[in-house]
Order: structure tokens, then C-alpha cells, then sequence
């Protein structure tokens, strides 16, 4: 299957700095990208879908000033969680599609802030 | 609202015998559905879908069934093996309402004993 590279895997941040985490599509071009966060034994919700080269569209009760989502080319997303906070901590795990109907997963990012 | 449920939370099962897990949805409006493993801490993978044309799909030890007039989807893995052991997740497209946004269950977990 596709391959779907997400960065870093594994990050600890102090409480009020942000932090990027890139998701990149290596061997297709993503024509759209989604962000998921998920919860200690619960589902991946869904943060926001982001288009190459417009605006992401943010789910309902996600911050679009405190998760932004850049997605300026086909192979790459990032997402920034800005002035982050310990409930911030989570597991962000980004997904691309190129067109057809499976989505493929990165790898996943465990973030904690202390 | 949880549009795409997966009832059991968990599932344990011997090696060598069949595994199946089930998952139900309320949007009639979902045309694929897909079937998602994951490990801790990593992204999920794509394991096998199926079109709402279709109430079957096979690939190796993995089939998943569909029944529209029930909106009940399921996986069956058979043999179960030690390696399979991961928690499942759902997922549900509906194409004319969200584009390529997939609605996931809440997953269960499988543990395939020896």
C-alpha cells in the first residue's frame, strides 16, 4: 500500500509553546489530507480535512486557531498545535488520500505537554 | 452521535479459530465501508473494504460482509492468528455528504490466544 510518513513519532513539550507535526505522502501525490486525534481507548475523531492549497475545514469544536493546518503541496500537511496545554496531550494521527477510496495512516504522534 | 458503532469493545478468540467483529451504522447514505487494524501507538492499516454494491469481499484469511437492509457490516478472520491481535475499527464513507471523510467506530479490541 501507499506510504504515509508522519513526524515526529514521539514529542514532550513545556505547556504555552507550539508544535509542528508534519504529514507527508511519499509515493502519491495527497489531494487531501485529514488529522485525527484520538483519546485513550476511544475512536479517532476527526479534527479537520485540508485540500492542497486551500483553507482546511475544521470539525465541529476544533479550534482553527489552535490546530493549524497548512497543506501546501501534494505530498505534505502540517499541523500546529499552538500555545499547547497538558489537555492537548494526545495521539494525532494524519491520513492521506489521493483520489481513490482507502485513506492511508502515518504513523501517528504522542504528544505530551508538561 | 455515533453514526458507525462497534458494540463489543472487546473480543478473545483461540488461534486457529474464526474471529468476527461486527459493526452497525445509521447513515443509508454511506456508500464504502472499510476495516482498519491498529496496533498501539502506530497509525491504523488498511485491511479490507467493500463497495455498498457488494455484500461480500474476500482477501486471504479476511472477509468482510455487508447487509444493507440491516446497516450491519462484519470481519471475519479465519484462522485467527497470534498476529491479529490489535484493536479493529470500522469505517464508513459517505461520499455525497462528506467527500472522502471516513466515520470510524469506536474499535474493538481483539486478543487471539494461543
Amino acid at each position: 500500500g501507499a506510504v504515509v510518513s508522519q513526524h515526529p513519532s514521539r514529542v514532550i513539550c513545556k505547556s504555552g509553546t507550539s508544535v509542528k507535526i508534519e504529514c507527508r505522502s511519499l509515493d502519491f501525490q495527497a489531494t487531501t489530507m485529514f488529522w485525527y486525534r484520538q483519546f485513550p481507548k476511544q475512536s479517532l475523531m476527526l479534527m479537520a480535512t485540508s485540500n492542497e492549497g486551500s483553507k482546511a475545514t475544521y470539525e465541529q469544536g476544533v479550534e482553527k486557531d489552535k490546530f493549524l493546518i497548512n497543506h501546501a503541496s501534494l505530498t505534505l500537511s502540517t499541523l500546529t498545535v499552538t500555545s499547547a496545554h497538558p489537555e492537548d496531550s494526545s495521539f494525532y494521527i494524519c491520513s492521506a488520500q489521493g483520489g481513490n477510496t482507502e485513506a492511508f495512516f502515518g504513523q501517528g504522534t504522542r504528544l505530551t505537554v508538561v | 452521535d455515533q453514526q458507525v458503532k462497534q458494540n463489543s469493545p472487546s473480543l478473545s478468540v483461540q488461534e486457529g479459530r474464526i474471529s468476527i467483529l461486527n459493526c452497525d451504522y445509521t447513515n443509508s447514505m454511506f456508500d464504502y465501508f472499510l476495516w482498519y487494524k491498529k496496533y498501539p501507538a502506530e497509525g491504523p492499516t488498511f485491511l479490507i473494504s467493500i463497495s455498498s454494491i457488494k455484500d461480500k469481499n474476500e482477501d486471504g484469511r479476511f472477509t468482510v460482509f455487508l447487509n444493507k437492509s440491516a446497516k450491519h457490516l462484519s470481519l471475519h478472520i479465519v484462522p485467527s492468528q497470534p498476529g491479529d491481535s490489535a484493536v479493529y475499527f470500522c469505517a464508513a464513507r459517505d461520499f455525497t455528504g462528506g467527500g472522502n471523510k471516513l466515520t470510524f467506530g469506536t474499535g474493538t479490541q481483539l486478543k487471539v490466544e494461543l
